[in-house]
């Protein structure tokens, strides 16, 4: 079952940041947060993951709240190829994942 | 380098047949997790190995399902008594090793339709 719960779609405007909200309330101590986001017809593509501090790769920045019951995954300038399904899990192993139905990102021109 | 790969990328069957899905990992990855996905869900998990035993198998939703990755490399994931419920896309990924550290690459999946 999904631990976590996102909104189901989502507009951006192109060239502007797009902020993914995530709640993971029931989240216990050893579990990771992890973001993937899965472009039409493909499989899904690792973004990035964390514990409890904030996280920033080439592609995204991950902000967990200090009671890590909530987080937000950031695209700091959001492109047309940006748009797709994301999904936010948690898990404290990084196997067996459960994705959810995620968040729909539109990224529009 | 060569991404994960799965064969065939289009299965289709008639109910009651067997099939057999095939996903090669990345070279040198010894964790290989298949998940399948319906239409308009998220991905949803099957099994997992590291290397050549099975070491989760808790997400095969009955024992029609089968998955095997003798030399931990090559796995085969195989269908009995197929149903128009099983149809789905079936997702294979692979990482360096399992873990919280270890990225799932996935491939570009296999769409099963039963008849």
């Amino acid at each position: 079952d999904a631990k976590t719960t996102q909104p189901p779609s989502m507009d951006c405007a192109e060239g502007r940041a797009a902020n993914l909200p995530c709640n993971h309330s029931t989240i216990s101590g050893n579990e990771y947060v992890y973001w993937y986001r899965q472009i039409h017809s493909q499989g899904p593509q690792y973004i990035i993951h964390g514990l409890k501090n904030n996280e920033t790769n080439e592609m995204a920045s991950l902000i967990i709240t200090e009671d890590r019951k909530s987080s937000t995954l950031i695209l700091p300038h959001a492109t047309l190829r940006d748009t797709a399904v994301y999904y936010c899990i948690v898990s404290e192993h990084g196997n067996q994942f459960y994705f959810g139905t995620g968040t729909s990102l539109t990224v529009i021109p | 380098g060569a991404g994960v790969s799965q064969t065939p990328s289009n299965k289709v069957t008639e109910k009651g047949k067997y099939v057999e899905l095939r996903c090669d990992p990345i070279s040198g990855h010894t964790a290989l997790y298949w998940y399948r996905q319906s239409l308009g869900q998220g991905p949803e998990f099957l099994i997992y190995f590291q290397g050549t035993g099975a070491a989760d198998d808790s997400g095969l939703p009955n024992d029609r399902f089968f998955a095997v990755r003798p030399e931990g490399s090559v796995s085969t994931l195989k269908i009995q008594r197929t149903e128009r419920g099983d149809s789905a896309v079936y997702l294979c990924a692979s990482s360096l090793d399992s873990g919280s550290y270890n990225e799932q690459f996935f491939g570009p999946g296999t769409r099963l339709t039963v008849l």
